[in-house]
Order: C-alpha cells, then structure tokens, then sequence
C-alpha cells in the first residue's frame, strides 16, 4: 500500500521563475493538503483541496496556486519566486476533511531558489 | 486562533530513561490533538492524537500523551528512551476545516 508520494525530491531554481511540484495521496484518501517547513520551523498550512476545489486557505499570497485531478492527486504551483520560498514542501493527505483526521505526509520536495 | 506551544526547542535524555516532550495549547471549543515525528530528510510520521476519552493517549513504537484539559497541555511521552527515538517531535492542534497547525518542534538527542 503506496504512501503519499512526491516529485521531484530537490529541484533548484532561481528568482522570478515559477514551479511546479506533484503530489500523489495515500491510496483510499481523497484529501490533499499543502505545507510549507521552512528551515529550523514547523509546517505552515498552504491549502487544502477536495472534490477538485480549494478548500481552505493559509496566510499565503496569490503566487501559491494549486489543483487537484479526478484520480486526487495535486500540483502546487508557484509564481514569481522569491528567496524565501526556499524550504521543504510537503503534501499530506486524508480521508475526508474535518477536525480530528490523521493526516499522513510525503518526503517533500526540497526547493532551493538561488 | 488555535495555536500549540513547545517550550523546549531541545531535550537530552540517556538511552533506558523516561522521556518528555511538552507541549500546551490554545483553542476555542474542544481540542483536536496530534503529534508527529521527522526523521532527518523526512517527511512526518503520525504518532498519535486525541480527540475526546480517555486522558492517556497510546501511540505508535510505544509513546503515549497525557492530555490534561485544566492545564491546557498534551505533553509526549515514553518510560523508556531508544537511541532511535532521536528525531525532530512536532504538536499540532486541528483548525475548524482540518488543517493544521504546528508548534515549532522539540529536538529529542537520546544519547546511548
């Protein structure tokens, strides 16, 4: 039974590029949730998606952009890089949405931006 | 807001002692509670969570977590420390849709 997978594992880009990363849920979960950790931090909640819509929505700006696919699977997008989008972004999923899931995570993919 | 505190950014313990990893919270209504586990160059692990019942929580590779409402806390625990208990703790509160949200994370060093 595959986990929450990610790709790619590192990717390194520089300012003002944009990017794509992919996440692919625990099987049976229908729930997809963006983090971002930042170095020495704990996970920051990006958004969430469900039923192919965002759901819900953390302190990020409008560069962060995101969709999910009929099989649940998701992409993250994000626009217009700065430095300090450098950090480990992890995708974790559920079964259903509300208080009280476990939610369980990928490895993340660790962005550098020079 | 709900939000969660771990006041300790490192705790040492030797290999065959008791371990404690604290944790308080802040929340409106009733608690839904969680700690994780990563590894280096991980992603996280669940450990456990409360939701209502019972005060002592079991988890996964024997931790446990003691909720105790009247101090707003929800701190990890384990009666005896493995050197590979050696990871980055993290305690997460669940917001009203479900996200959620994370203290800052303990560093537990288990030293043999």
């Amino acid at each position: 039974d595959a986990g929450v997978t990610q790709s790619p594992t590192h990717l390194i880009k520089t300012r003002g590029q944009q990017v794509t990363l992919r996440c692919s849920p625990k099987s049976g979960h229908d729930t997809v949730s963006w983090y971002q950790q930042a170095l020495g931090q704990g996970p920051q909640f990006i958004f969430q998606y469900y039923e192919e819509e965002e759901r819900q929505r953390g302190n990020f700006p409008d560069r962060f952009s995101g969709h999910q696919f009929p099989n649940y699977s998701s992409e993250l997008n994000v626009n217009a890089l700065l430095l300090g989008d450098s950090a480990l972004y992890l995708c974790a999923s559920s079964f259903g949405r509300g208080q009280g899931r476990p939610q369980h995570f990928g490895d993340g993919t660790r962005l550098s931006i020079l | 807001a709900q939000s969660v505190a771990q006041p300790e950014d490192q705790v040492n313990v030797a290999e065959g002692n008791p371990l404690t990893v604290k944790c308080t919270y802040s929340v409106s209504g009733n608690p839904y509670l969680f700690w994780y586990v990563q590894y280096p160059n991980r992603g996280l692990q669940f450990l456990l969570k409360y939701i209502t019942g019972d005060n002592l929580v079991k988890g996964s590779y024997g931790f446990e977590a003691e909720f105790n409402k009247s101090q707003t806390s929800f701190h990890l625990k384990k009666p005896s420390a493995l050197v590979s208990d050696s990871a980055l703790y993290f305690c997460a509160v669940s917001g009203s849709q479900g996200n959620l949200i994370f203290g800052k994370g303990t560093k537990l060093s288990v030293k043999p």
